[in-house]
């Protein structure tokens, strides 16, 4: 079993539309997730760190769900501008990440 | 932008060669961590560097190797490639061993 798993998609929404992946991690003492937005042939970008207590950035939510051991991300309102690959990130040891192979979400007119 | 350069940008080598790729770090990063991120999948990380020593490694063999230097700007040097190396070699800076990372734009390898 892969140390994070998540659906590759791809996820086709329209514009408006209000989008969820998740992200299932196999180690239950991590402690630290981050969800990395990146863009076809790009560096992947920090979009946002989650914590216990949840983040929400904008448009943006990150939950935590340590009993079943998944993290999700939640975009309202998607823009065409969000169309891209979104990787979801655990901190191991020696402070490496370990992604998983990423969800990509087209957003459409 | 996170201020992480990499160079080169693209490069294409054959097999059996060796290559050197460069990371420069953010300003007042210390530690560097370098992936490779094959197509379709995530970023794998291949080893830290923090204050010039290596600081933990994956599951990489020995030809994978690097450097980091005193102004904590980095190489990785890998040899003997093979097909499979052919990937985005992505390094990420941060401010301490167990700080957030910021990526840079990564160097595309082609591995004839």
């Amino acid at each position: 079993r892969k140390e994070v798993e998540q659906d590759p998609g791809p996820f086709n929404v329209p514009e408006g539309a209000t989008v969820a992946f998740n992200c299932t991690y196999s180690n239950s003492a991590s402690q630290s997730f981050f969800w990395y937005r990146q863009d076809c042939r790009k560096e992947p970008k920090l979009l946002m760190s989650v914590y216990s207590s949840g983040n929400e950035d904008g448009r943006f939510t990150a939950q935590l769900n340590r009993a079943s051991q998944y993290i999700s991300l939640l975009i309202r309102d998607s823009k065409l501008s969000d169309s891209a690959t979104y990787l979801c990130a655990e901190k191991g040891g020696y402070n490496k990440l370990i992604f998983g192979a990423g969800t990509r979400l087209a957003v459409h007119p | 932008e996170t201020g992480v350069t990499q160079s080169p940008t693209h490069l294409i080598k054959t097999r059996g060669q060796q290559v050197t790729l460069r990371c420069s770090s953010q300003s007042g990063h210390n530690t560097v961590s370098w992936y490779q991120q094959a197509l379709g999948q995530g970023p794998q990380f291949i080893f830290q560097y923090y204050r010039e020593e290596e600081n933990g490694r994956g599951n990489f063999p020995p030809r994978f190797s690097g450097l980091q230097f005193p102004n904590y700007s980095s190489e990785l040097n890998v040899n003997a490639l093979e097909l499979d190396d052919s990937a985005l070699y992505l390094c990420a800076s941060s401010p301490g061993s167990q700080e957030t990372q910021y990526f840079g734009p990564g160097t595309r390898l082609l591995v004839l």
